[in-house]
């Protein structure tokens, strides 16, 4: 399973963009980037994923570089309910394939 | 999005006992669920993919006589603690894939004390 890299921990302040970076140097070509995040005491919710382009949904953006190497989730305007520990993850492009959590990044939002 | 149907929320048992946790997709069929397990502050731990109708797969260093899975239907998957030990107290958390979807969707968990 590839492997993900991200900080431990960051912080923003409430209604200001916040920039979440993963690096995942040995990813494949088969590889999806997945993001999800979860509240204490809860499942793992989705939030967004990609291949190669970036994307936007309701939730968020995505950004993928150019090499796949690294990526960043885009929350355009940050609550305090986005405060949640964010997983970024890769997964074969084969539907039903497991998913191995990295240590994800735990989101602080200040008000 | 689909919905993951986990249940108890919460049990309490002791040492010795077994514990049943249910998985369910309640809008969707699922040939394959996966179990986690997650201690305080960490991150989740894949134990097991759970397969209808056939034998799970479990990671390296789960116990499958400790944690038993059984997948009877296309809805439905069930994890058995058995002889539940202190050390087994923990957030168990269940996820399927609907067919054709790259995404995964998890239920609320289980946390489960054993005194």
């Amino acid at each position: 399973d590839a492997k993900t890299t991200q900080p431990n921990s960051m912080e923003s302040n409430e209604e200001e963009p916040v920039h979440l970076p993963c690096n995942h140097s040995t990813i494949s070509g088969t590889d999806y980037i997945h993001w999800y995040r979860q509240l204490p005491s809860q499942g793992p919710e989705y939030v967004i994923h990609g291949l190669t382009s970036n994307v936007n949904n309701r939730m968020a953006s995505l950004a993928i570089a150019e090499d796949r190497k690294s990526s960043t989730l885009i929350l355009h305007r940050a609550t305090l309910r986005d405060a949640a520990v964010y997983y970024c993850i890769l997964s074969l492009r084969v539907a039903g394939n497991q998913f191995y959590f990295g240590t994800g990044t735990s989101l602080t939002v200040i008000p | 999005g689909a919905v993951v149907s986990q249940h108890p929320s919460r049990v309490i048992c002791k040492s010795g006992t077994s514990v049943k946790i249910e998985c369910r997709s309640l809008d969707f069929q699922a040939t394959t669920m996966f179990w986690y397990r997650q201690f305080p502050k960490k991150s989740l731990m894949l134990m097991a993919t759970s397969n209808e109708g056939s034998k799970a797969t479990y990671e390296q260093g789960v116990e499958k006589d400790k944690f038993l899975i059984n997948h009877a239907s296309l809805t439905l998957s069930t994890l058995t603690v058995t002889s539940a030990h202190p050390e087994d107290s923990s957030f168990y958390i269940c996820s399927a894939t609907p067919s054709g979807d790259e995404k995964l969707f998890f239920g609320s968990g289980t946390q489960l004390s054993v005194l």
